[in-house]
């Protein structure tokens, strides 16, 4: 089967670096997505990661290591407007491609 | 910028009513899901479509729920009859192919099911 944990909620502070990780148990890995979800609104893309390593774009990062089925999202120089869920998702071969959404992370960002 | 679109963009209903959500995906995109989402979880897979076949509808519940991409372009997902436990956001997202980097989201529709 397939499993994604993530923390269900965390607490940062404006201007701070936060991390957000993701564990995950899959067959026929082909890639982790991360994306971010305010509330009431659709998600949006923000990163993916297919080889192990850090990718980083802009304020956010994501890194992987597929051989300990983690990846975490580093988001630094926090704002207000970073407050929001934030989704893992894995997505697996097998007769086809699948993604798979994690619970997500809710991010809330105080002053 | 292309974007999904969906409509409605809220359902209010009553248990054992009938309801239909459309999709058009981003144009040339060839992969189409729909997803349901309940309060405080992710995203469900219900459908995947590639142009106009369906390529995994195993989560979907066949008993109540269809979903079409007659043409392979605008998809409709209908649920009769709706049940309180379909109260959701019904999410549609596209795709270039099915194993490309990312999939585009539409405003999603949500579902309330008196």
């Amino acid at each position: 089967g397939q499993n994604i944990d993530q923390p269900t909620e965390m607490t940062a502070t404006e201007g701070a670096i936060v991390q957000i990780n993701c564990t995950y148990q899959t067959s026929g890995f082909n890639g982790l997505f991360w994306y971010q979800q305010h509330a009431g609104e659709a998600p949006t893309f923000l990163s993916y990661n297919v080889l192990d390593g850090l990718e980083e774009k802009g304020r956010f990062s994501s890194f992987l290591s597929r051989s300990k089925g983690y990846s975490y999202l580093l988001l630094k120089e926090l704002q207000m407007k970073d407050s929001a869920s934030y989704l893992c998702a894995v997505r697996a071969q097998g007769g086809g491609f699948k993604t798979i959404f994690g619970a997500g992370t809710r991010l809330f960002v105080k002053a | 910028e292309a974007e999904v679109a969906q409509s409605p963009r809220y359902k209010i209903t009553e248990k054992s009513q009938a309801v239909a959500f459309w999709c058009d995906p981003i144009s040339g995109h060839a992969t189409l899901y729909w997803y349901r989402q309940i309060l405080g979880q992710g995203p469900e897979l219900l459908v995947q479509f590639q142009d106009e076949s369906v390529v995994d509808d195993s989560q979907l519940p066949k008993d109540r729920f269809s979903a079409e991409r007659l043409k392979g372009v605008d998809s409709t997902l209908k649920i009769q009859p709706a049940e309180l436990g379909d109260s959701a956001m019904y999410l549609c997202a596209s795709s270039r192919t099915s194993n490309y980097n990312e999939q585009f989201f539409g405003p999603g529709t949500r579902l309330t099911v008196l």
